[in-house]
């Protein structure tokens, strides 16, 4: 079966530096993609990784292991803003989106 | 403002009525989805519409019935539905072009409660 894993739920301070990991079984890989999600809102997009590697975007940086199956989100310099629910999704063989249940992130002052 | 809209925002039906949800897409994209999303479970797809036609229905109960008039409007029509439908329904809708990189644009949801 087709599988994504992440914690369920994380704290970390604010200021501080935050990593949350996604493991998954796919059959096939078309790419990995994050969104956040606040509370009662729409999830919106982070990052796409289709290749091997970290890609930085400001504050957020996204990283690949495809032989290892495996995919963390690093959020520097934590924000009161930043607490949300970070959603890990893999684009299977056929294009459709398999998606974990979400991390969600507590921020502390 | 991801241009993407749900209406309505909140609803609470009881498990003999009739209600449809609408979603409506301002982003000019060709394939549009529903989601049931809830509580600390994946996101469940629902619905798949691609130009209008319907690719994908993951063995969804027969009381949620989809439609999508054209490749800017989806809608959901419930009936006779059980408490544990309840949840949030999200629409989305992406550029589909199958070269994987298919970002989807989800609305604000409906969060629905059955009675």
């Amino acid at each position: 079966g087709q599988n994504i894993d992440q914690p369920t739920e994380m704290t970390a301070t604010e200021g501080a530096i935050v990593q949350i990991n996604c493991t998954y079984q796919t059959s096939g890989f078309n790419g990995l993609f994050w969104y956040q999600q606040h509370a009662g809102e729409a999830p919106t997009f982070l990052s796409y990784n289709v290749l091997d590697g970290l890609e930085e975007k400001g504050r957020f940086s996204s990283f690949l292991s495809r032989s290892k199956g495996y995919s963390y989100l690093l959020l520097k310099e934590l924000q009161m803003k930043d607490s949300a629910s970070y959603l890990c999704a893999v684009s299977d063989s056929n294009y459709q989106l398999i998606w974990g249940a979400g991390t969600k992130l507590i921020i502390k002052p | 403002e991801t241009g993407v809209t749900q209406t309505p925002r909140h609803l609470v039906m009881g498990m003999t009525n009739k209600k449809s949800l609408k979603c409506e897409q301002h982003l000019g994209h060709n394939a549009m989805y529903w989601y049931k999303q809830s509580a600390k479970k994946p996101l469940e797809l629902m619905f798949v519409y691609s130009l209008e036609e319907r690719v994908e229905n993951n063995s969804v109960p027969s009381r949620f019935s989809p439609e999508c008039p054209n490749s800017s409007h989806l809608f959901l029509h419930l009936h006779t539905l059980q408490p544990e439908d309840s949840a949030l329904y999200l629409c989305a809708s992406s550029q589909e072009d199958n070269r994987g990189y298919d970002e989807q644009y989800f609305g604000p949801g409906t969060r629905l409660t059955v009675t």
